[in-house]
């Protein structure tokens, strides 16, 4: 049973580039998240879906695009990407009527 | 100033001790608490989760939520150098967005 699952694991990329982060689940859940995690930031929230077809901004949503694809996946978009958009992100879902989430093991990217 | 406050530490043990983590937050929205361990390099994992006041025992786990004082704990007996990680505290409410609001994470380190 995967769980949540990302790829990829790591990227470089330089300013200006832009990159697709995938995200898929196998179990079910209709809410999907996507974080990112900043030394001393703890994780933030970038953009969420609640259902496929419906996506809200986050804490941090400046920079970046979803797509809820179908139930199973959603990808995060970076299309120019910066600098301050190195970090770690996490995919994460869960269930109907249940807050606690389950996350992915994170993609490390760094903007050079 | 932040809605969850988490000391991150790090914060270092010997084998057997007794731990206490803790975090206060300040939205008194908040009614589902949880913590979650993340080791070096991987994702967070759910360790215990709590709903509105009172304590949750799981094996070494203790999670108590005192919502008079908006504050939240973690127990760990007799921690073992396998508990040597980060702790993350996470909480969200009843109703609206349902993501989580994590504090900053304690680091924990288990000296054997």
């Amino acid at each position: 049973n995967a769980g949540v699952t990302q790829t990829p694991k790591f990227q470089v990329l330089k300013t200006g580039q832009s990159m697709t982060l995938q995200c898929a689940q196998d179990m079910n859940h209709n809410s999907m998240y996507w974080y990112r995690q900043d030394p001393g930031m703890g994780l933030r929230l970038i953009y969420y879906s609640a259902s496929e077809g419906t996506t809200d901004k986050g804490e941090v949503p400046n920079g970046y695009n979803v797509s809820r694809l179908n139930k199973r996946e959603f990808s995060l978009r970076l299309e120019s990407a910066a600098p301050s958009q190195t970090s770690v992100y996490f995919c994460a879902s869960s269930g109907e009527g249940y807050t606690e989430a389950f996350f992915g093991q994170g993609t490390r990217l760094t903007v050079v | 100033q932040k809605e969850v406050e988490q000391d991150p530490g790090p914060l270092s043990v010997p084998e057997g001790a007794i731990v206490s983590l803790n975090c206060t937050y300040s939205n008194s929205a908040f009614q589902y608490f949880m913590w979650y361990r993340q080791y070096s390099r991987k994702g967070p994992e759910l360790l215990m989760y709590t709903y509105s006041s009172g304590n949750k025992e799981d094996g070494r786990f203790t999670a108590q939520v005192d919502k008079s004082s908006k504050y939240i704990s973690l127990f760990i007996r007799d921690s073992q150098p396998s508990d040597s990680a980060t702790y993350l505290c996470a909480m969200s409410g009843r109703t609206g967005r349902r993501a989580l609001t994590f504090g900053s994470g304690t680091r924990l380190q288990v000296q054997p």
